[in-house]
């Protein structure tokens, strides 16, 4: 158990839905990172929260974004959601901005249907 | 900008051989280096982690890597293969020169497969 939770494990949802991922850190951390997981894609950074605030941005859509809340929770937005949103979405985190091991949560499977 | 190239999409060895999984880096700097594992329908656990303190490092579960900056390789072992090892593995790069883009980076996986 890396101590990152997620929630939910599984979300079923129909194209043009909007859902919200959540992602608790481990105590202490104060970097969250998501990523996304899909068979063709591989697995790809999407987006930083150090302490609040955005640090860094990968391959992330203009359609997603996320938010890092001041008890350091996560939470990432997926809208207008399409089939090929289909994915394994983790939350990771870890103690400084840049440059530590990452500890990654059990994963959000997201389908759309 | 930092890559890395994992060099078999699939490895099956059996039980009690050893294993070898390869990785080939590219980064501008001196990177950091890890190797996650991925059991099925679990998420990612790091097994090692390198940052330029000793070039043999040793991880979780009897598994070992070589960083070797002349060849740009971080390959994964393990003297002896056991069951419970069948899992995807990814090799990771993480340039500290990177603007953060791309923070960690991974490799496509390699898929273990263990032959009783």
């Amino acid at each position: 158990d890396s101590g990152v939770t997620q929630t939910p494990k599984h979300l079923i949802t129909a194209t043009g839905q909007r859902v919200t991922l959540r992602c608790s850190p481990r105590s202490g951390d104060l970097s969250v990172y998501w990523y996304q997981q899909s068979l063709d894609q591989g697995l790809q950074f999407l987006i930083q929260y150090y302490n609040g605030e955005e640090r860094a941005k990968g391959n992330i859509l203009e359609r997603f974004s996320a938010q890092q809340f001041p008890d350091l929770h996560s939470e990432l937005n997926l809208s207008s959601l399409e089939l090929g949103d289909s994915a394994l979405y983790f939350c990771a985190s870890s103690a400084r901005v840049q440059g530590d091991t990452q500890y990654f949560g059990p994963g959000t499977r997201l389908t759309v249907l | 900008a930092q890559s890395v190239t994992q060099l078999d999409s699939h490895v099956s060895v059996s039980e009690g051989t050893p294993v070898l999984l390869r990785c080939n880096y590219s980064s501008s700097y001196s990177p950091s280096l890890f190797w996650y594992v991925q059991h099925p329908n679990k998420g990612l656990q790091l097994l090692l982690k390198y940052t330029s303190a000793a070039t043999l490092v040793k991880g979780i579960n009897g598994f070992e890597a070589e960083f070797k900056k002349s060849e740009t390789s971080f390959h994964l072992t393990k003297p002896s293969a056991h069951m419970s090892d069948a899992a995807e593995y990814f090799c990771v790069v993480s340039d500290p020169l990177d603007t953060g883009r791309r923070a960690l980076t991974f490799g496509s996986g390699t898929r273990l497969q263990v032959q009783p």
